[in-house]
């Protein structure tokens, strides 16, 4: 069965350090989405891709954080300079379409920042 | 904007039935969604409402109703690897509740 890959799966940095994380998306499927989620709390979205374009980055912290999905597939969330305030599972997820279609999660990266 | 709210915690017998509750306000609305997540695991999909009315599988059964803007996930015959997050969830865009932890205790 396909599944959404992610790596790493545990990322442990000091504060004001660069992270990155990546994402491979279900292959055809044409949606991927970056949400943070924080302990006791639903998962945030903080990025919708549609193919390589952004369609929704409303709720990104611009600042610090980016986002890229140059040829339409994988993808990879940076963050720079990292804060204690973003420990957090980052989550991955793709779709075959639209929003309102099944989305898929990958395992997710756990982020401490110290 | 979107409000969703769901019960923090809930817990239940194994064997038993439960019904998690979500009552959502929002702008637009096509469909819900129901995930389960298991503690510091990926969500994973359960049921997809866009109709009002129960949808069942096995022995999961989700429940719609657009008028009240309210559904419920029916879990019956209650095992113990059922204890997870359960995640209301409202399109479009897709925003989650606060997720219902729930246990079963034996």
């Amino acid at each position: 069965e396909a599944e959404v890959a992610q790596s790493p799966r545990y990322k442990i940095t000091e504060k004001s350090q660069a992270v990155a994380f990546w994402c491979d998306p279900i292959s055809g499927h044409a949606t991927l989405y970056w949400y943070r989620q924080i302990l006791g709390q639903g998962p945030e979205l903080l990025v919708q891709f549609q193919d390589e374009s952004v369609v929704d980055d409303s709720q990104l912290p611009k600042d610090r954080f980016s986002a890229e999905r140059l040829k339409g597939v994988d993808s990879t969330l940076k963050i720079q300079p990292a804060e204690l305030g973003d420990s957090a599972m980052y989550l991955c997820a793709s779709s075959l379409g639209r929003t309102e279609e099944t989305q898929y999660f990958g395992p997710g990266t756990r982020l401490l920042v110290l | 904007g979107q409000n969703i709210d769901q019960p923090t915690e809930m817990t239940a017998t194994e064997g038993a039935i439960v019904q998690i509750n979500c009552t959502y306000q929002t702008s637009g609305f096509n469909g819900l969604f129901w995930y389960q997540q298991h503690a510091g695991e990926a969500p994973t999909f359960l049921s997809y409402n866009v109709l009002d009315g129960l949808e069942e599988k096995g022995r999961f059964s989700s429940f719609l109703s657009r008028s009240k803007g309210y559904s419920y996930l029916l879990l019956k015959e209650l095992q113990m690897k059922d204890s997870a997050s359960y995640l209301c969830a409202v399109t479009t865009p897709l925003v989650f509740g606060k997720g219902t932890r729930l246990s079963v205790i034996a």
